[in-house]
């Protein structure tokens, strides 16, 4: 079954390193993505990283996956305050015809 | 590239009529679209998947007569909720994905806010 997981909340220091961490439990998953959520708007797409790769990096954000472990982690390197919002992860399962299935959100809160 | 609207941001109604939600992809061509729905602090429940010109597949429990989807265009689609109830207000966000992409990225509206009184 589908079911992905996320720790509910981070604080860090603005300049800090953020890390936020998801586990899931399909390994046929084709693609996993990392979304941001600002207050009351949408879902904004940062990354995303194809299941047979094991890192990305795109300027400030860094994707590490563990296929062996399900386990997927973006960092977010010299955090600010803009950066303060709810991070979603999600995987994508070509079986399942593509849909997204999403954790449950990290909050993230960055302290000046 | 790859912006989406809705239509209306927020919207209130009285319970008992219908609410039309409008998802546009402004500057690519969605061959599928996706509705969702969101609760206050919670994660995306994917409510239905629309592709251009055929009917929408809606997940289990998902009522399709009372949520009317219609993707009629390849930059178009709509979600009415009918005869709503105050139990259906909530966030209302709709994706939409490109025929051709590597990444077979969904590509999110700003969300709709029904309130339903």
């Amino acid at each position: 079954g589908e079911d992905v997981e996320q720790s509910l909340f981070l604080s860090v220091r603005e300049g800090d390193s953020s890390v936020i961490n998801c586990t899931y439990t399909d390994s046929s998953s084709t693609y996993l993505y990392w979304y941001k959520q600002e207050p009351g708007a949408g879902l904004q797409l940062l990354t995303y990283i194809f299941s047979n790769m094991d890192m990305k990096q795109d300027q400030r954000l860094t994707v590490l996956l563990n296929k062996k472990d399900k386990h997927l982690s973006l960092r977010i390197a010299d955090t600010q305050t803009g950066d303060s919002a709810i991070y979603f992860c999600a995987e994508s399962i070509r079986a399942a015809g593509n849909k997204l299935t999403f954790g449950g959100g990290t909050r993230v809160l960055v302290k000046p | 590239g790859a912006v989406v609207s809705q239509h209306p941001s927020r919207v209130i109604c009285k319970s008992g009529t219908s609410v039309k939600i409008e998802c546009r992809s402004l500057d690519f061509q969605a061959t599928t679209m996706f509705w969702y729905r969101q609760f206050p602090k919670q994660s995306l429940m994917l409510m239905a998947t629309s592709n251009e010109g055929s009917k929408a597949t809606y997940e289990q429990g998902v009522e399709k007569d009372k949520f009317l989807i219609n993707h009629a265009s390849l930059t178009l689609s709509t979600l009415t909720v009918t005869s709503a109830h105050p139990e259906d207000s909530s966030f209302y966000i709709c994706s939409a994905r490109r025929g051709i992409s590597l990444g077979n990225e969904q590509f999110f509206g700003p969300g709709t806010r029904l309130t339903v009184l």
